[in-house]
C-alpha cells in the first residue's frame, strides 16, 4: 500500500505557542489530504480536507484560524496548531489516497500525539 | 446523516476463541467500507474495502462481509498480536474521494 509519513510523532509545547505538523506521502503523489483528531477511546473526527495549490475546507466547528493548514506540494500537507492551549491536547492523524489509479483507500500517517502544558 | 456504528465497544477472547466484530452503517450512497486496524499510539493501518452487498475479503486469520447494511469482521482462532482496535469506515458517493466516515471502532483484546 502507499505509505504515508507524519512528523513529529510526538510534542509537547507550552501554552500559547504554534506547532506544526508534517503529512507526505512519500510513493505517491496527494492533491488531497484529510486532517483528523482523535480523543481517548473516540472516532476519528475529520477536522479538514487539505487541498494542494488552494484552501482548506473545515468541518463545522473547527476554527480555521486555531488549525492552519498549507498544502503548498504534491506530496505535502502541514497543519499549524496556533496559540495551543491545553484543550487542543490530542491525537491528530493524517490521511491521503493515490488517486492517480482511482483508488479509494485511505493511507494514514503514524500519528502525532500534541501535548499542550 | 452519514453514521457508522460500530460493535461490541471492546472485546476479550482466548486465544483460538473465533468471534465476529459488527459494523452497521446509513450512508447516501455507499462508496466503499474500509476496516482498518490501529495499535495504541499509531495511525490506522488499512485491512480491506469493501464496495458493493455479497463482497467478502479475506486476509490471513481475518475476513470481511459486507450486507447492504452492515459489515462484519470475522476472526478465525485469533493469536495475542491480533490485539488492537478495529474501526470501520465509510466513503460515501459524492464526497471528495479519500475522505471517510469511522465508527468508535472495537477494542480487540486476545489472551494467551
Amino acid at each position: 500500500g502507499a505509505v504515508v509519513s507524519q512528523h513529529p510523532s510526538r510534542v509537547i509545547c507550552k501554552s500559547g505557542t504554534s506547532v506544526k505538523i508534517e503529512c507526505r506521502s512519500l510513493d505517491f503523489q496527494a492533491t488531497t489530504m484529510f486532517w483528523y483528531r482523535q480523543f481517548p477511546k473516540q472516532s476519528l473526527m475529520l477536522m479538514a480536507t487539505s487541498n494542494e495549490g488552494s484552501k482548506a475546507t473545515y468541518e463545522q466547528g473547527v476554527e480555521k484560524d486555531k488549525f492552519l493548514i498549507n498544502h503548498a506540494s504534491l506530496t505535502l500537507s502541514t497543519l499549524t496548531v496556533t496559540s495551543a492551549h491545553p484543550e487542543d491536547s490530542s491525537f491528530y492523524i493524517c490521511s491521503a489516497s493515490d488517486l492517480a489509479g482511482m483508488n479509494t483507500e485511505a493511507f494514514f500517517g503514524q500519528g502525532t500525539r500534541l501535548t499542550v502544558v | 446523516e452519514d453514521q457508522v456504528t460500530q460493535s461490541p465497544e471492546a472485546l476479550r477472547l482466548q486465544e483460538g476463541e473465533s468471534s465476529s466484530l459488527n459494523c452497521s452503517y446509513t450512508v447516501s450512497g455507499l462508496r466503499g467500507l474500509f476496516w482498518y486496524r490501529q495499535d495504541p499510539g499509531k495511525g490506522p493501518e488499512f485491512l480491506f474495502t469493501l464496495y458493493s452487498a455479497g463482497e467478502e475479503k479475506e486476509k490471513e486469520r481475518l475476513k470481511a462481509t459486507l450486507t447492504k447494511k452492515e459489515s462484519f469482521l470475522h476472526i478465525t482462532a485469533p493469536k495475542p498480536e491480533d490485539s488492537a482496535t478495529y474501526l470501520c469506515a465509510v466513503q460515501a458517493r459524492g464526497s471528495t474521494l479519500g475522505r471517510l466516515y469511522f465508527g468508535r471502532g472495537t477494542q480487540l483484546t486476545v489472551w494467551p
